[in-house]
């Protein structure tokens, strides 16, 4: 079967860095993904890591360890607009994690 | 890029009645679709995986009845919700897998109440 755990909620100063973390559990792993859902929407992508390491793109960046079955999302300079759930999820099919949502205060 | 459409983006139905979602590809093909449902405060839970033209795979706990699935084309997938009822109500996502094995476009969404 498949397990993926992140936290439930974080909170991040605005112009600050965090850290979101994903570990999973899984007997087909091909790969992994972040998206970013906003209340009411449907979730964007992110980012998608199959190798081991950081990926940057932008502000955001991915890194996975494959042999520890973990990744972490790490958004720098944050925004208010960046306050949403980030969902980690493991490709065979695209199985989710809980989300954590992620609070920016000013 | 790839967009995918569902329609409608709400519906309001009374309990014991059928409401079918449609799920497009608007600008390609794509043979393989899914299904989630999302309760507030939740994450998506996948509901099943689409191919075209064969049946639709279900995750463990849905019932394949009540959920009805059908992906005619490469471009369109329909879920229908037989009998509703008020724990019906979610919001349900649809995606659509594109040629490379990243690519895979959300709908925006449907949100279902059952009255």
């Amino acid at each position: 079967g498949q397990n993926i755990d992140q936290p439930t909620e974080m909170t991040a100063t605005e112009g600050a860095i965090v850290q979101i973390n994903c570990t999973y559990q899984t007997s087909g792993f091909n790969g992994l993904f972040w998206y970013q859902q906003h209340a009411g929407e449907a979730p964007t992508f992110l980012s998608y890591n199959v190798l081991d390491g950081l990926e940057e793109k932008g502000r955001f960046s991915s890194f996975l360890s494959r042999s520890k079955g973990y990744s972490y999302l790490l958004l720098k300079e944050l925004q208010m607009k960046d306050s949403a759930s980030y969902l980690c999820a493991v490709r065979g099919k695209l199985i989710f994690g809980q989300g954590t949502e992620l609070s920016v205060k000013p | 890029g790839a967009v995918v459409s569902q329609h409608p983006s709400w519906v309001i139905c009374k309990s014991g009645t059928s409401v079918k979602i449609e799920c497009r590809s608007l600008d390609f093909q794509a043979t393989t679709m899914f299904w989630y449902r999302q309760f507030p405060k939740q994450s998506l839970m996948l509901m099943a995986t689409s191919n075209e033209g064969s049946k639709a795979t279900y995750e463990q706990g849905v019932e394949k009845d009540k959920f009805l699935i059908n992906h005619a084309s490469l471009t369109l997938s329909t879920l229908t919700v037989t009998s509703a009822h008020p724990e019906d109500s979610s919001f349900y996502i649809c995606s659509a897998a594109g040629q490379t094995a990243y690519e895979q476009y959300f709908g925006p969404g449907t949100r279902l109440t059952v009255t």
